[in-house]
């Protein structure tokens, strides 16, 4: 069975900008959710999506969106880009995550802001 | 709120001497624990996972953890280092709703020969 992918792998946009990320769960999970990595903040919860709705959000300004589609694929935007955004974003699904569900990561898109 | 501590930034052990990597947590309700690897330019991947069975969870390659509710403490172990243990090691609990995972700040394993 295929695993989580992101695509792009790499990005790099300039300030200002906006950018979507896309991530493909695996076959069957239906939650995809959403996390920034940084070296100074580490790993951070942005949202998560389950059959189309955003059942939870983390603490990140409104720049930052996502929506899940009835195939379950997700993408997530930035809009007007800063220095501060560079990061690694890394997705992961899982069948329904409940407490017992694993989430399952794709490799990330690292992002670069300048 | 419910938080995570990696004890240690930083551990460095030889090949072939047990691992030792330190998490305690603090949650107000039952928690789910994991312990996931993330090694350089790579995704994570799970190690293991608690969710309230058995306090003594076993993972993969070798890694196995303990949870002490008395302790808050969710400590990761492995007998024996291999080099290709070394990674960047993170603890986890969920939110209460279960939909967001809080990731302590990594501890970063080294093994020399």
């Amino acid at each position: 069975k295929a695993g989580v992918t992101q695509t792009p792998r790499y990005l790099i946009k300039t300030r200002g900008q906006q950018v979507t990320l896309s991530c493909s769960p695996i076959s069957g999970h239906r939650s995809v959710s959403w996390y920034q990595q940084t070296p100074g903040q580490g790993l951070q919860f942005l949202f998560e999506y389950f059959s189309e709705t955003q059942r939870n959000k983390g603490n990140f300004p409104g720049r930052f969106s996502g929506r899940q589609f009835s195939n379950s694929r997700s993408e997530m935007n930035v809009s007007t880009l800063e220095l501060g955004d560079s990061a690694l974003y890394l997705c992961a699904s899982s069948l329904r995550l409940e407490n017992t569900d694993t989430q399952y990561f794709g490799p990330g898109t690292r992002l670069t802001v300048l | 709120a419910q938080s995570v501590t990696q004890l240690d930034s930083h551990v460095s052990v030889s090949e072939g001497t047990p691992v030792l990597l330190r998490c305690n947590y603090s949650s107000s309700y039952s928690p789910s624990l994991f312990w996931y690897v993330q090694h350089p330019n790579k995704g994570l991947q799970l190690l293991l996972k608690y969710t309230s069975a058995a306090t003594l969870v076993k993972g993969i390659n070798g890694f196995e953890a303990e949870f002490k509710k008395s302790e808050t403490s969710f400590h990761l172990t492995k007998p024996s280092a291999h080099m290709s243990d070394a990674a960047e090691y993170f603890c986890v609990v969920s939110d209460q709703a279960g939909t967001a995972l809080i990731f302590g700040k990594g501890t970063t394993l080294s093994v020399s020969s």
